[in-house]
């Protein structure tokens, strides 16, 4: 009975490629997000969905494409990876946009070659 | 825009004692939540409490209770009776409503060790 799962758990691979990660949740929220954790453990927004519309952008380079496809899902592609890209991405979801606290899926651990 | 400081790089406290972790926050919204979150080091994000920034009374949740001082912008977590497995990463986070779209602003964190 996971509230919100991320796949995959871990991900190694060479600068210059192409990767995926998956998230979906089963709470019946409304809102999703991608942040970033980098290696000082800060958090950061990058990005924010509700009922499949993209609402947040938050500067993050144009190799970074999220999609909806439903709103129990938000994926997060990544294209021509470089080693700054080496992090945890986190995924959250809320009921609504406004105060409801946001629950986090376990993580990818992202590291570049 | 949002700001949270969380000011402890570390902290250290004894098993069964209790322990306080400093958050300010500076934001021009009145309407806003902030949260508490425990990072334990397999690397998961775990809700803990939440205060309202209209709501009278501190939130408690079990151990958890967050000294709220409005005035002073801060929202100390407060966590009873340590236990060993409350050693983690804690992070002090707030959402505001209007547009910023519900997006968390995090603290930098503070590691909290609890010795036996």
């Amino acid at each position: 009975d996971t509230a919100v799962s991320q796949t995959p758990k871990y991900l190694v691979t060479q600068m210059g490629n192409d990767k995926s990660i998956k998230c979906e949740q089963n709470l019946g929220h409304d809102t999703m997000y991608w942040y970033k954790q980098d290696s000082k453990k800060f958090l950061k927004i990058m990005f924010s969905y509700n009922n499949k519309e993209l609402i947040i952008n938050e500067t993050v380079p144009n190799r970074f494409s999220p999609k909806s496809p439903d709103k129990a899902h938000l994926n997060l592609h990544i294209n021509s990876l470089e080693l700054g890209d080496s992090a945890v991405y986190f995924c959250a979801s809320s009921q609504g946009q406004g105060l409801e606290t946001q629950y986090f899926g376990p993580g990818t651990r992202l590291l570049v070659l | 825009a949002q700001k949270i400081t969380q000011t402890q790089p570390g902290m250290f406290v004894q098993e069964k004692e209790a322990v306080t972790l400093d958050c300010t926050y500076d934001t021009s919204d009145p309407s806003y939540g902030l949260f508490w979150y425990k990072q334990p080091s397999s690397g998961e994000m775990i809700f803990l409490i939440y205060q309202g920034s209209y709501d009278q009374q501190n939130a408690t949740e079990g151990r958890y209770s967050l000294n709220f001082q409005k005035a002073r912008k801060s929202a100390n977590l407060v966590i009873s009776a340590s236990q060993l497995g409350d050693s983690a990463m804690y992070f002090c986070a707030m959402r505001v409503t209007g547009t910023s779209y519900g997006k968390l602003t995090f603290g930098q964190g503070t590691i909290l060790t609890v010795h036996p």
